[in-house]
């Protein structure tokens, strides 16, 4: 069956680190994936999406690449802020019959000043 | 674009009473809303899907003479725990997959800010 999973966290980085956070994931046809972001107390935002093989989705200095050949969606930041700190899950979309989204554990992040 | 909201963004009740969620599509149509409970830091349960004007589809293990939801327009769906237990206490997050158009993708979901519920 289709199934995503994330690295474990908590990550804990110094202001201008870098960033990775690894997701793979198992999945049938063409999957979309997604990258959301919750910050404490709130909904998830979408924080970039790519729809097909070597597509890359990027926002707010966030990147990641879908690879087929690794079935991975990492996510990548240059030099993370503090204000980065939050929960990032990874997701895929698939339609089987019906349209349905499966998320990653979620990687809680912490970026200290 | 794309804002879905919630409403209460959080509600205290006792146990035994009935609590309802509305969600809303603010800027757009949804053709489906999907309803999620998020447990204390983990991810996101998805409970059930809810097609405007039809039955909701509930997941494997969701009681839906417990979860009622209702879906009664593009914009518009409700999520009713009804005899609300302590063990309901959680984080109900909704969303809305687009209906379609040309500006916005529709394999994408738009999260509300979710509701947190807390029964005494």
């Amino acid at each position: 069956g289709n199934s995503v999973t994330q690295m474990e966290g908590p990550v804990t980085l110094s202001e201008e680190a870098f960033l990775t956070i690894n997701c793979t994931y198992t999945a049938t046809g063409y999957p979309s994936l997604f990258w959301y972001v919750q910050y404490p107390g709130e909904g998830l935002q979408l924080l970039l999406k790519a729809t097909k093989a070597d597509d890359k989705g990027s926002n707010k200095g966030f990147e990641a690449t879908y690879r087929k050949e690794t079935t991975s969606f990492h996510l990548e930041k240059g030099s993370v802020q503090v204000s980065d700190s939050a929960v990032y899950f990874c997701a895929l979309s698939y339609t089987s019959g019906t349209y349905k989204y499966i998320f990653g554990t979620g990687t809680r992040l912490k970026v200290l000043a | 674009g794309a804002v879905v909201s919630q409403h209460p963004s959080w509600v205290i009740c006792k146990s035994g009473t009935s609590v309802k969620i509305e969600c809303r599509s603010l800027d757009f149509q949804a053709t489906t809303m999907f309803w999620y409970r998020q447990f204390p830091k983990q991810s996101l349960m998805l409970m059930a899907t809810s097609n405007e004007g039809s039955k909701a589809t509930y997941e494997q293990g969701v009681e839906k003479d417990k979860f009622l939801i209702n879906h009664a327009s593009l914009t518009l769906s409700t999520l009713t725990v009804t005899s609300a237990h302590p063990e309901d206490s959680s984080f109900y997050i909704c969303s809305a997959r687009l209906a379609g158009g040309p500006y916005l993708p529709t394999d994408t979901q738009y999260f509300g800010p979710g509701t947190r519920l807390t029964v005494l």
